[in-house]
């Protein structure tokens, strides 16, 4: 009965640096979004993986976001030449029917 | 502009009063609406749901939609310290394709306390 589980929690990296952001969604939630989270701002929608459909990835802000989901279950966010403006905290949520549960979130800073 | 407005507060109210949390939407097609809640360095989860202009209550809490004038809010009843926390409105268009559920569009949330 485990919900939503992201690693790491926290994860500190430098300018320029690739990070990986991971996340094991319920299992048999078919849905899994990916938002950003800005001081002070809400969510921010970045991709949506639903079932075996090509994800909706209207919401990545340039080529260094991507993300994909092996085997229908964990999906990993990848950030490539990380900018200080990524400095966010990201979040994962899945969806069985309407209702999306939220993971607690990677609390990303780039020095 | 924002496809979502939301008064980020702080909001500070003595326990027991009653909360009155607001969203406006400019979206026409926005027509499943949330309120989430968050508590810090946690994820939202859900408080309510409702599709539907008119009130929704549960329990010490009700949801407003007035879609005529894309206008939400939520109200917290008798209010406890234990609600304080960031909420959170959205909400999201019908999916016609009918095998999604489709993106949140989140409002910016308000800071809420509730000091004994």
């Amino acid at each position: 009965g485990a919900g939503v589980s992201q690693s790491p929690s926290n994860k500190v990296t430098e300018k320029g640096k690739d990070v990986e952001l991971r996340c094991d969604p319920i299992s048999g939630h078919t849905a899994l979004y990916w938002y950003r989270q800005s001081l002070g701002q809400g969510l921010e929608f970045l991709i949506y993986f639903q079932g075996n459909s090509a994800p909706d990835k209207s919401g990545l802000p340039s080529d260094r976001f991507s993300a994909e989901r092996t085997g229908g279950s964990v999906s990993t966010l990848t950030i490539q030449r990380t900018q200080q403006e990524d400095s966010a905290v990201y979040l994962c949520s899945c969806a069985e029917t309407d209702t999306q549960y939220f993971g607690p979130g990677t609390r990303l800073t780039v020095l | 502009q924002k496809e979502v407005e939301q008064d980020p507060g702080p909001l500070s109210v003595p326990e027991g009063a009653i909360v009155s949390l607001n969203c406006t939407y400019s979206n026409s097609a926005f027509q499943y609406f949330m309120w989430y809640r968050q508590y810090s360095r946690k994820g939202p989860e859900l408080l309510m749901y409702t599709y539907s202009s008119g009130n929704k209550e549960d329990g010490r809490f009700t949801a407003q939609v007035d879609k005529s004038s894309k206008y939400i809010s939520l109200f917290i009843r008798d209010s406890q310290p234990s609600d304080s926390a960031t909420y959170l409105c959205a909400m999201r268009s019908f999916d016609a394709g009918g095998t999604s559920y489709g993106k949140l569009t989140f409002g910016q949330g308000t800071i809420l306390t509730v000091h004994p």
